[in-house]
């Protein structure tokens, strides 16, 4: 079964580093996405992607944030300039449709700044 | 008032027994209305979506969309240890051409053998 992957599965990174989280979406899919989730709280959208540009991002999503897809594999988001508040878990994913009722997630980079 | 409301929890209940989670929101211009398990230390599995009001059935699992009460929910039939989980509710309108979801806290269920 196709599914959505991510390395690494915990990243623990020093406050001020700038961190890669990377994310394999499933190969016929065409829209991407990263969420997080940081402890105990919710689910929350951080940016959607479709043709090599973003499409929309929340207001968490400023300017420490960034996306890529460097090649047809690979989606990552990159954060310059960690701080504490960014430790949670970071899940991409994948859909073939714009409409993100059907995403498909990963399984989840824990980012812990200390 | 926060715009997806759900209780977290937890919810224990027997095995085999029906199983009600629920969420409600604030805002009129959702239209897709999702149900996710999550396991521990795991990413979110879409279980159902349905679009605007009505029931879908999938299995054992049933999706309710009541909009005029802004209230949805989601059954589970003859509940099996391995439906606990944290049930995650999602919600998203289409205004703009926006898809952005917005997720409940979730609701951890526990289902005893």
């Amino acid at each position: 079964e196709p599914e959505v992957t991510q390395t690494p599965s915990h990243q623990v990174t020093q406050m001020g580093q700038e961190v890669i989280l990377r994310c394999v979406p499933i190969s016929n899919h065409l829209y991407f996405y990263w969420y997080r989730q940081i402890l105990g709280q919710k689910v929350e959208f951080l940016v959607s992607f479709y043709n090599n540009e973003i499409s929309e991002k929340s207001e968490i999503f400023d300017d420490q944030f960034s996306v890529e897809r460097p090649d047809g594999s690979n989606f990552t988001l990159k954060i310059r300039s960690t701080k504490l508040e960014d430790s949670a878990m970071y899940f991409c994913a994948s859909s073939d449709t714009s409409a993100n009722t059907e995403a498909f997630f990963g399984q989840g980079t824990r980012l812990t700044v200390v | 008032q926060k715009e997806v409301e759900q209780d977290p929890g937890p919810l224990s209940v027997p095995e085999g027994a029906i199983v009600s989670l629920n969420c409600t929101y604030s805002n009129s211009a959702f239209q897709y209305f999702m149900w996710y398990r999550q396991y521990s230390r795991k990413g979110p599995e879409l279980l159902m979506y349905t679009y605007s009001s009505g029931n879908k059935e999938d299995g054992r699992f049933t999706a309710q969309v009541d909009k005029s009460s802004k209230y949805i929910s989601l059954f589970i039939r003859d509940s099996q240890p391995s439906d606990s989980a944290t049930y995650l509710c999602a919600m998203s309108s289409i205004g703009g051409g926006s898809y952005i979801p917005t997720f409940g806290r979730g609701t951890s269920l526990i289902v005893h053998p």
